[in-house]
């Protein structure tokens, strides 16, 4: 089985609904991050947790939020959905423990808003 | 401004043969970089991690260089093999209390037989 996985792995969905994204990991890190692709940029920042009491804003976290409900389960959900917010999204994780840099990512969800 | 900058943005080469892909930042004060590789419709993998300190690391066919002082990097592929066509993708972290990660946006590697 997967280390880091992602539900659901595609979504169509229309403007202005609600949509959540769900991570899991059984790799045991404590930290987790939530990332979006867009064609030609790089990874961008959304969201990041180092621990399950612990949140932060990425670069663009504006139009999004999360929830860490457990050292193992990170969710990132769209309040109301927008056609500029199609994209890739990926989850990732690392482990202090193990100087946290190195990151290991799911396998993403193609998001797309109609 | 923090940048990191990749190139070329594509490339094509026969298998078998040897390429080399680079990464330019502008990014302090400095922590690490690294290499990823992700195939079409996966997540990134990691190749290579290097600090400040470490100038070469390799990772099988993969040979990541670093030079801190003018502040590029390279990955070398060895031996092509059609596996090998993905996306590269340097990251570089800054050091500071909280976490901060510029990603590149890839070179685009096809290998043809």
């Amino acid at each position: 089985d997967a280390d880091v996985t992602q539900t659901p792995r595609n979504r169509i969905t229309k403007t202005g609904k609600r949509i959540m994204l769900e991570c899991s990991q059984t790799k045991g890190h404590d930290r987790m991050y939530w990332y979006r692709q867009d064609p030609g940029l790089g990874l961008r920042l959304i969201y990041y947790s180092f621990d399950v009491k612990d949140i932060n804003k990425g670069e663009i976290s504006d139009g999004y939020s999360v929830s860490r409900q457990a050292q193992a389960k990170f969710s990132l959900s769209l309040e109301s959905a927008i056609p500029n917010q199609t994209a890739l999204y990926f989850c990732a994780t690392s482990d202090t423990r193990q100087g946290f840099y190195e990151q290991y990512f799911g396998p993403g969800t193609r998001l797309t808003v109609t | 401004k923090n940048q990191v900058e990749q190139s070329p943005q594509s490339l094509i080469i026969l298998e078998g043969k040897n390429c080399t892909l680079q990464c330019n930042y502008t990014v302090s004060p400095f922590s690490n970089l690294r290499w990823y590789k992700q195939d079409t419709g996966r997540g990134p993998v990691s190749l290579t991690i290097m600090t400040f300190s470490e100038n070469t690391k390799s990772n099988g066919r993969y040979t990541a260089t670093l030079d801190a002082d003018t502040k590029q990097s390279s990955l070398h592929i060895t031996a092509s093999q059609l596996s090998d066509s993905a996306s590269y993708i340097c990251v570089v972290s800054l050091q500071t209390g909280g976490f901060k990660t510029i990603f590149g946006a890839g070179t685009r590697l096809f290998v043809k037989a």
